[in-house]
């Protein structure tokens, strides 16, 4: 079973700052078919990145995703209010399906 | 735009079924891509529950996969889930949603509170 864990759970920031948000997956998992995922209160998830590092439409360029392997890192460059999330990594594969990380929050400073 | 629409009851027993429907528009379920489930109890993560693909084909977390049936309706264009015996650690936001061309999804509904409790 592939487990993707996130770091780190909770990532402090203020607005303008850069913020760095790591995936690990337990083994290797397809970059064609690794996303990221923004979610607000009361909100459904949004997507942000598939592909590893396509933006998803109408997503900001200070959005960027890298990495391969089991190792994947969201990146935003220069933080706005709106920013502030939970977000959570997603992998397509054999055994689940698909799974998910555990989020990070991502919260004001 | 793709919309999907959840829709069931808010409030399930103990040890009975739940069962969702998901109403989709501006796109033919039976044309292309896995159609799935996913659930997120109060203040957790997300938890993927099941897909379904040309109504052929379904896959299921392997964690629920003796309780759980996904299946298609073309002619109304729905795709729907049941989740037997439940308990209360199936309260969650029930989620509905499409894997696009990366497995990644991208249209959800707006998700639907489905609390177990008698």
């Amino acid at each position: 079973e592939i487990v993707l864990t996130q770091s780190p759970g909770t990532l402090s920031l203020s607005p303008g700052e850069r913020a760095t948000l790591s995936c690990r997956a337990s083994q290797t998992v397809s970059s064609r078919h690794f996303g990221w995922y923004q979610q607000k209160p009361g909100q459904a998830p949004r997507l942000l990145i598939y592909g590893a590092s396509s933006r998803a439409a109408g997503i900001p360029d200070r959005f960027s995703g890298s990495g391969s392997g089991t190792d994947f890192t969201l990146t935003i460059s220069r933080l706005e209010p709106e920013d502030f999330a939970v977000y959570y990594c997603q992998q397509y594969g054999n055994s689940p399906m698909y799974s998910f990380g555990q989020g990070t929050k991502l919260e004001i400073k | 735009q793709v919309h999907l629409q959840e829709s069931g009851p808010g409030l399930v027993k103990p040890s009975e079924t739940l069962s969702l429907t998901c109403s989709v528009s501006r796109y033919s379920i039976s044309s292309d891509y896995h159609w799935g489930w996913i659930r997120q109890p109060p203040g957790k993560g997300l938890e993927w529950i099941a897909s379904i693909y040309h109504s052929d084909y379904t896959y299921y977390n392997s964690s629920l996969k003796s309780r759980l049936t996904i299946s298609v309706d073309t002619s109304r264009n729905q795709f729907s889930l049941k989740l037997t015996s439940v308990t209360a650690a199936d309260t969650a936001m029930y989620y509905c949603a499409r894997a696009g061309d990366a497995e990644n999804f991208d249209y959800w509904g707006q998700g639907t509170l489905v609390t177990v409790s008698s």
